[in-house]
């Protein structure tokens, strides 16, 4: 497709429950990252894949969070036993090449809310 | 710890008039500097990558600067529009291929 593509693009779900996120990047980007935004705070960093090398996970909170990504194609996020504070927008990016010359581009999210 | 800071957080302006936008951050040692836009419900646009060896980059009536000695970014935005309402980020790269640490945004409305 012509950009990133995020699904599902809301999810509501109760706690406890386990949710996946999905991405599909740009056809030919290597790099692939996952961010998350909560309400009325900035942009956090989750996890970081580049090609087939070991993935940043860095940023993942905690060991509830984790994510796969098949070669460079779809990537998928999972929250297992979900809290209310995981509720957020689940921002995925791709970038093409392996250095920092290129932007990364977003895609429009998941919105993800806990009952 | 990178820390990114903009301010304003938020901004109102007459339509015609030019917007400028501040972003520092506090560790000097960037690889390249990034700003974007996002719209409400949206994910985010990416407006203008400054490599840290370069001073500013432009793009139509979008021109962004960077001070990398002093920790800032400008982001100018001339003749203002109804359609330029948005919040804008600006975000640090510290190496190749890394993370984008974020500020917190600027939202902008832009009256007509």
């Amino acid at each position: 497709g012509a950009g990133v593509s995020q699904s599902p693009s809301n999810k509501v779900t109760e706690k406890g429950k386990d949710v996946e996120l999905r991405c599909d990047p740009i056809s030919g980007h290597t790099a692939l990252y996952w961010y998350r935004q909560r309400l009325g705070q900035g942009l956090e960093f989750l996890i970081y894949f580049q090609g087939n090398s070991a993935p940043d996970k860095s940023g993942l909170p905690s060991d509830r969070f984790s994510a796969e990504r098949t070669g460079e194609s779809v990537s998928t996020l999972t929250i297992q036993r979900t809290q209310q504070e995981d509720s957020a927008v689940y921002l995925c990016a791709s970038r093409y090449g392996t250095g920092g010359s290129q932007p990364q581009h977003f895609g429009d999210g998941t919105r993800l809310s806990i009952l | 710890k990178q820390e990114v800071t903009q301010i304003p957080a938020a901004l109102s302006v007459p339509e015609g008039e030019n917007l400028v936008l501040n972003c520092s951050f506090t560790d000097s040692a960037i690889y390249n500097l990034q700003w974007f836009r996002q719209d409400p419900g949206k994910g985010l646009t990416s407006l203008l990558l400054i490599q840290s060896s370069q001073r500013e980059q432009t793009s139509g009536r979008l021109n962004a600067s960077l001070d990398k000695s002093s920790g800032r970014s400008t982001l100018y935005i001339a003749a203002s529009q109804p359609g330029d309402s948005a919040t804008y980020l600006c975000a640090v790269i510290k190496a190749a291929g890394n993370k984008l640490t974020f500020g917190g945004g600027t939202r902008v409305l832009v009256k007509p």
